[in-house]
């Protein structure tokens, strides 16, 4: 199974300032069509996840824009430029190129 | 507009099993799968398995391979998650969530997910 590997699981982080967490997995995400099928999830608070990001750095409807993925091959990161008070949250990776699918361990993202 | 739709809250005894439900609507239910992902009280997320609901084609986590079968009803859009032999451990919040009608190609997954069944096992 592909291992994503994220950093780090605790981000404490100003109101107004920004936040990156990396994304690292176990073998290439790039599939045979070409694609690199890399999703990230925000999960706030007795909610459900929900998708930021699909193929590295495509942000979904409504999704806005100070969120931002990049990377390739095996390294990935999501960036916040701004964060705001709705932001507090979980944030995952799951890749979807190799079968079983797999999700990083989650990085709680908490105000300071 | 799109949407998945899972059942209530479920209690259930070790060594029992529980079927949980989910109920697309919105979009043709057929030329897409279902995964369903689970989450412990205060852990991450573990995917479980998926089935497509094209051709009822279904990938397991390996472990829980014998303990767990998914299946659709094409005629009703729900999509059914049972396992069996549950223990206090898979005590959990279940999501489905919309997935690839296929293994054989690569698409975007994940953009729709449920609000949730959770299932608490205890004696």
């Amino acid at each position: 199974d592909v291992v994503m590997s994220q950093s780090p699981l605790s981000l404490p982080v100003t109101l107004g300032q920004p936040a990156s967490i990396s994304c690292r997995s176990s073998q290439s995400l790039v599939y045979s069509d070409g694609n690199t099928y890399l999703n990230w999830f925000q999960q706030r608070p007795g909610q459900s996840p929900r998708r930021l990001i699909y193929k590295v750095s495509n942000r979904d409807p409504g999704v806005p824009d100070r969120f931002s993925g990049s990377g390739s091959g095996t390294d990935f990161t999501l960036r916040i430029s701004r964060v705001e008070a709705e932001d507090v949250g979980v944030y995952y990776c799951m890749q979807g190129t190799h079968w079983p699918r797999t999700f990083g361990q989650g990085t709680k993202v908490e105000i300071k | 507009q799109v949407q998945l739709v899972q059942s209530g809250v479920e209690v259930k005894k070790p060594g029992a099993s529980v079927k949980v439900s989910c109920k697309a609507s919105g979009y043709t239910f057929t030329n897409y799968g279902i995964s369903w992902v689970r989450q412990a009280p205060g852990q991450g997320l573990e995917w479980m398995g998926w089935i497509s609901a094209y051709n009822g084609n279904t990938i397991y986590a390996q472990r829980l391979q014998g303990r767990v079968t998914m299946t659709t009803d094409t005629s009703t859009s729900t999509a059914y998650m049972e396992l069996r032999s549950l223990r206090s451990d898979d005590t959990a919040m279940y999501y489905c969530a919309r997935d690839l009608n296929s293994n054989w190609y690569g698409g975007d997954t994940f953009d729709i997910w449920g609000r949730g069944t959770m299932v608490t096992v205890s004696s």
